[in-house]
């Protein structure tokens, strides 16, 4: 168990919704970072947070959102979804926001669009 | 651009016998090196790093990895394989990016030890 909590652990959607995933870090980590894991696109970096703050910015759509609150749990908003953002998505934390630090990741969140 | 790159989508090999999974990178300076394992159905696992120093790092559940700066490989080793090593494996490299240090991650190797 890495102390990385994600839920829901499965979520099953229409296109055109949008949806929330939501991540808590590990206790004391304070980076937070949103991948998208799907067959043809392997591992995808999207986004991170450190503190609260946005600190890297990766493959993120538009229609993709993010941001870290003040208890520096974490949530994913996913708009106007397609069938192609079906995927994994995993959030992991790390101590500091240097990414120099190993990372912990969560079990992740199954999105199924259909 | 920085990069890794695993060159094998699968490796199999016999339970007992050594394993090595292969990446090489692609990083200007001096490259901090990251290797990571994933089950099915779970999310990655951190097995070892290197930063600088010796070229041959330890790691969980028996792995090493040996840093080899001419040959800008950082191949995930194990001298006795199990049939519980099965799983996925990446490496990955963090690096700088429009002003943002990031990490990329590589395709990931699926390791089948077979009993």
């Amino acid at each position: 168990d890495s102390g990385v909590t994600q839920t829901p652990k499965h979520l099953i959607t229409a296109t055109g919704q949008r949806v929330t995933l939501r991540c808590s870090p590990r206790s004391g980590d304070l980076s937070v970072y949103w991948y998208q894991q799907s067959l043809d696109q392997g591992l995808q970096f999207l986004i991170q947070y450190y503190n609260g703050e946005e600190r890297a910015k990766g493959n993120i759509l538009e229609r993709f959102s993010a941001q870290q609150f003040p208890d520096l749990h974490s949530e994913l908003n996913l708009s106007s979804l397609e069938l192609g953002d079906s995927a994994l998505y995993f959030c992991a934390s790390s101590w500091r926001g240097d990414s120099s630090y190993e990372q912990y990741f969560g079990p992740g969140t199954r999105l199924t669009v259909t | 651009a920085q990069s890794v790159a695993q060159p094998e989508d699968q490796v199999n090999v016999a339970e007992g016998n050594p394993l090595t999974v292969k990446c090489t990178y692609s990083v200007s300076g001096n490259p901090y090196l990251f290797w990571y394992v994933q089950y099915p159905n779970r999310g990655l696992q951190f097995l070892l790093k290197y930063i600088t120093g010796d070229n041959l790092v330890k790691g969980s559940y028996g792995f090493e990895a040996e840093f080899n700066k001419s040959q800008t490989s950082f191949h995930l080793k194990k001298p006795s394989a199990l049939v519980s090593d099965s799983a996925l494996y990446f490496c990955a490299v963090p690096h700088w990016s429009g002003g943002y240090q990031k990490v990329t991650f590589g395709t990931g190797t699926k390791l089948q030890v077979i009993p």
